[in-house]
């Protein structure tokens, strides 16, 4: 898992609440991801930011929000709005600003949530 | 359509026996490709990563060979054991602007005694 840090391991919410996924590196990595699995699917990124104080949509962001108010930080916070929201959940980070190139990706430990 | 297609899906081995796992991708333009072992309930950690012009790499027990013209790669694992019991997710880099990611739906692997 390297200097990646996700909390809590698990976590479980209401059916119409919003909830935060913490994602903290100690790497010095510019590069920062959100990834939601599901069983028998491969990752989908959810967002990714290349830089402090930007952050750009992946693949499925709707019902998702971020921020990157400091390098090492990277919340997820999943909204009511997400329709389908129980599912593991991995912060990558990578030592340059690429959108997941031949730069390694390191993986936190990730973060079951559940809602029900 | 960009696709990562790993096969099997399960496997189930011996431990000290070998095994191969499958990778056949269809992303272009192409940058690299990766292997990762998931352990379950944990983040992917990098076993490999080659690029266009590499055909193997190894790290320990595992070795990853890259056919760039038929678009596949394998992983085989040498003398298996208990702790190799995981998921392995084939991962190709696409190049150009975009730079994605695509993941294959990995291969569950499990070691018996």
């Amino acid at each position: 898992d390297g200097g990646i840090t996700q909390s809590p391991k698990y976590l479980f919410r209401k059916e119409g609440q919003n909830v935060t996924l913490s994602c903290e590196q100690n790497l010095n990595h510019d590069a920062m991801y959100w990834y939601r699995q599901d069983p028998g699917q491969g990752l989908r990124l959810i967002y990714y930011s290349q830089i402090v104080n930007d952050f750009q949509k992946g693949d499925i962001a709707e019902g998702y929000s971020v921020s990157r108010e400091k390098k090492e930080s990277f919340p997820l916070t999943v909204t009511s709005a997400q329709k389908n929201p129980t599912a593991f959940y991995l912060c990558a980070s990578s030592p340059t600003s690429g959108r997941g190139n031949s730069y390694e990706q390191y993986f936190g430990p990730g973060t079951r949530l559940t809602v029900t | 359509k960009n696709q990562v297609e790993q096969s099997p899906q399960s496997l189930i081995i011996l431990e000290g026996k070998n095994c191969t796992l499958q990778c056949n991708y269809t992303v272009s333009p192409f940058s690299n490709l990766r292997w990762y072992k998931q352990d379950t309930g944990r983040g992917p950690v990098s076993l490999t990563i080659m690029t266009f012009s590499e055909n193997t790499k190894s790290n320990g027990r595992y070795t990853a060979t890259l056919d760039a013209d038929t678009k596949q790669s394998s992983l085989h694992i040498t003398a298996s054991q208990l702790s190799d019991s995981a998921s392995y997710i084939c991962v190709v880099s696409a190049g150009g602007a975009t730079n994605k990611l695509i993941f294959g739906t990995g291969t569950l692997l499990a070691v018996q005694p």
